[in-house]
């Protein structure tokens, strides 16, 4: 069955340092994946997604991601991270079994420090 | 901008007695979803429409419905809240079915039980 892992609960990186959120996913063939933000008391933004081509996706609000078949990894990075990046991060893939359907990894939440 | 808009942010309903949350949509999406999400928690489908097509997750109780009037709008209905619905309820859309298609987000609507 397909699943998406994100092993960090939580992460703390000071201003300015850079980022990078691990996503590991488990599925068959090429996968759909995705990478959303949900600010405090928010939903959830589409930061980046990748289908296929260049295994390194850009996105919104300077992060990128890197798909590494070898590795089942798409993971998420900021070469510089903002206080505004403090968030909950969620990596998911889409299902190949039900063509509506996002499996959404439990989530990383981001803080950082001043 | 178009976007995915509910209301109300926040909503307080009695134990049991029913509650309605509603979800506009401007981007002329075919698709609209309803989740839930707990605190901490990454959200979780509880149904879709595909134009008037309504499709439930087997794991949705009975509790939970949903009805979609038109392109642009779409409700969530909870006939008898108890105290385990008190949540984020997130509404989503996409212009089709398929994996690789992004759902948006609309922000949410937090529902307390008293």
């Amino acid at each position: 069955a397909q699943s998406v892992t994100q092993p960090d609960i939580h992460i703390t990186v000071s201003e300015g340092a850079s980022l990078e959120l691990r996503c590991n996913y488990s599925y068959g063939a090429t996968p759909y994946l995705f990478w959303y933000v949900q600010s405090p008391g928010q939903g959830l933004q589409l930061l980046l997604k990748y289908f296929s081509g260049d295994t390194l996706v850009q996105g919104i609000k300077g992060f990128e991601a890197e798909f590494k078949r070898s590795q089942s990894s798409f993971n998420l990075r900021k070469p510089s991270v903002h206080w505004s990046d403090a968030a909950e991060y969620f990596c998911a893939v889409g299902a190949a079994d039900s063509s509506y359907k996002l499996i959404f990894g439990s989530g990383t939440r981001l803080l950082v420090r001043p | 901008d178009a976007m995915v808009i509910q209301n109300p942010r926040y909503q307080v309903t009695q134990f049991g007695k029913p509650v309605t949350l509603s979800c506009s949509q401007t981007l002329n999406h075919n698709v609209m979803y309803w989740y839930q999400q707990k605190s901490s928690q990454a959200p979780k489908l509880l149904f879709h429409y595909y134009d008037k097509d309504f499709n439930n997750e087997a794991d949705t109780p009975d509790n939970f419905q949903s009805r979609r009037p038109n392109t642009s709008f779409c409700f969530l209905d909870i006939r008898s809240p108890g105290l385990g619905d008190a949540a984020m309820y997130l509404c989503a859309t996409s212009r089709g079915t398929g994996p690789g298609q992004p759902q948006h987000f609309g922000d949410g609507t937090r529902l307390s039980i008293l």
